[in-house]
C-alpha cells in the first residue's frame, strides 16, 4: 500500500493560503491522491483529489509533483472554520486508509 | 436534508449487550461504509457493500455484523459488545467504488 506522510501540525493566519504538504513516494502509477477534512467531533469531508494534473475546486487547489511523489493541498483564503485535522489519502483497491494528518489551526 | 444520516448519535451501553447503529444515505449512492475511529483518532475501514453485497470486510470480529436491506441502508449490528469497542463509528457512502465519499455524523458507542 502507497503511505503518505504529512506533518503533524501546522498554524496558519486568517485570510492567508495554506500549504499542506504530502509525501507519497510509493505511489502506484493509477493510485490516486484523495485529501479529506474532519473538522472536531465531525465526520469526514471530501476536498478534492487527483492523479496526475493538478486540480481545483471551490474549495481547495491540489498541486501534484511531476514524479507524483509528492503533493500539495492549497486553501487559498484560510478562514477560522477551515481549522480542522487533513488527512492526505493515496487510494488502494478503492480504500481510504487515513492516517494522522495534519492538524491545522487557523489563527485570527 | 441530511445526506447521510446516523442513529443513534451516542449509545452507552453495558458488556455484553446487543446493540445496532442504523445508517441511511438519501444520496442514490451504490456504495457504502462503516469506519471505526478510536481514542487515537485513527479512523479505520470496517466494511463496505456495493449495491447490497459485501465487498470489503477487514479484520473485524465475527461479533461486527452489516446488514443491508436496501442500497440506501447500511446497519451495524454489534453482539457480545466489549470495553475495546468503544469509538466512534463512521457511516459512509460514494456513488461507486473509488469515488468520493460522503460521512455521517457519527455515532459515539460508549461500553461500560
Amino acid at each position: 500500500d502507497a503511505k503518505t506522510t504529512q506533518p503533524p501540525s501546522m498554524d496558519c493566519a486568517e485570510g492567508r493560503a495554506a500549504n499542506l504538504p504530502c509525501n507519497h513516494s510509493t505511489i502506484s502509477g493509477n493510485e490516486y491522491v484523495y485529501w479529506y477534512r474532519q473538522i472536531h467531533s465531525q465526520g469526514p469531508q471530501y476536498i478534492i483529489h487527483g492523479l496526475k494534473n493538478n486540480e481545483t475546486n471551490e474549495m481547495a487547489s491540489l498541486i501534484i509533483t511531476e514524479d507524483r511523489k509528492s503533493s500539495t493541498l492549497i486553501l487559498p483564503h484560510a478562514t477560522l472554520r477551515d481549522t480542522a485535522v487533513y488527512y492526505c489519502i493515496v487510494l488502494n483497491d478503492y480504500k481510504l486508509s487515513f492516517g494522522a494528518g495534519t492538524t491545522v489551526t487557523v489563527r485570527a | 436534508d441530511t445526506a447521510v444520516s446516523q442513529t443513534p448519535k451516542y449509545l452507552v451501553t453495558q458488556m455484553g449487550n446487543d446493540k445496532s447503529i442504523k445508517c441511511e444515505q438519501n444520496l442514490g449512492h451504490d456504495t457504502m461504509y462503516w469506519y471505526k475511529q478510536d481514542s487515537k483518532k485513527f479512523l479505520k475501514i470496517m466494511f463496505s457493500y456495493n449495491n447490497k453485497e459485501l465487498i470489503i470486510n477487514e479484520t473485524v470480529p465475527n461479533r461486527f455484523s452489516p446488514k443491508s436491506p436496501d442500497k440506501a441502508h447500511l446497519n451495524l449490528h454489534i453482539n457480545s459488545l466489549e470495553l475495546g469497542d468503544s469509538a466512534v463509528y463512521f457511516c459512509a457512502s460514494s456513488q461507486d467504488w473509488g469515488d468520493e465519499q460522503y460521512f455521517g455524523p457519527g455515532t459515539r458507542l460508549t461500553v461500560t
